[in-house]
């Protein structure tokens, strides 16, 4: 069964950084592409960012491409986000979630429960 | 545009059947795909390219698009079907950034 699970939030103050991390298991991780959103109190969904495959590619949202590092490592079957500079803006929980596809980007078929980050 | 437009709720009687639609330039060209978030719990894909139901989603779950909009229908209602609804595409001159719906908050009366 694909598992995904999330961890890391945490509160921060403005400015900080913060590291989440998402376990993934169930599947081969490393034929697919990974995918961080998240979703702010009270509002929908805001996709973040994207990671082929193998990592060597990435894309992120206007909002934190100059902030936000995504990247995936697959001898640990694990996917990160690195924040910084956060902003209270940024608080939100964030999910990770799979691309169905295991050759190309398709679009997102399974995701964790999320992990809550606070920055106040 | 680069965005979706999803009307805040819908609410149904159960057996009833409840639609959301999703409304965006994006559509023309580009995959619909719905998911049901409900609190504390993973977001759950019910609906993919469109039409496609995955494995383990009930068929009373239909999915639509024609031209700029897509139709989420949930054929006779029940109880457990209250959720909120997202839809979600592909940018359509962007072709790896998503864009999400505001959502739809459905309630079964």
């Amino acid at each position: 069964e694909v598992h995904l699970v999330e961890s890391g939030g945490v509160v921060v103050q403005p400015g900080g950084s913060l590291r989440l991390s998402c376990a993934a298991s169930g599947f081969a991780f490393e034929e697919h592409a990974m995918y961080w959103v998240r979703q702010a109190p009270g509002k929908g969904l805001e996709w973040v960012c994207l990671v082929s495959g193998d990592g060597g590619r990435a894309e992120c949202a206007d909002s934190v491409k100059t902030r936000f590092i995504v990247s995936k490592d697959n001898s640990k079957n694990s996917l990160y986000l690195e924040m910084n500079s956060l902003r209270p803006e940024d608080t939100a929980l964030y999910f990770c979630a799979r691309d169905a596809s295991s050759s190309h980007y398709d679009y997102m078929d399974v995701w964790g429960k999320g992990t809550k980050v606070t920055v106040s | 545009s680069s965005e979706l437009i999803q009307p805040p709720s819908v609410s149904v009687f159960p057996g009833q059947a409840a639609r959301i639609t999703c409304s965006g330039d994006a559509l023309a060209d580009r995959y619909a795909y719905w998911y049901q978030l409900k609190s504390g719990q993973a977001p759950v894909l019910v609906i993919y390219d469109d039409t496609e139901r995955p494995s383990g989603i009930p068929v009373r779950f239909l999915g639509s698009n024609s031209g700029t909009k897509a139709t989420l229908t949930i054929n006779g209602a029940r109880v457990e079907d209250e959720a909120d609804y997202y839809c979600s595409s592909k940018d359509s001159s962007q072709n790896n950034k998503w864009l999400f719906g505001g959502g739809t908050k459905v309630t079964v009366l």
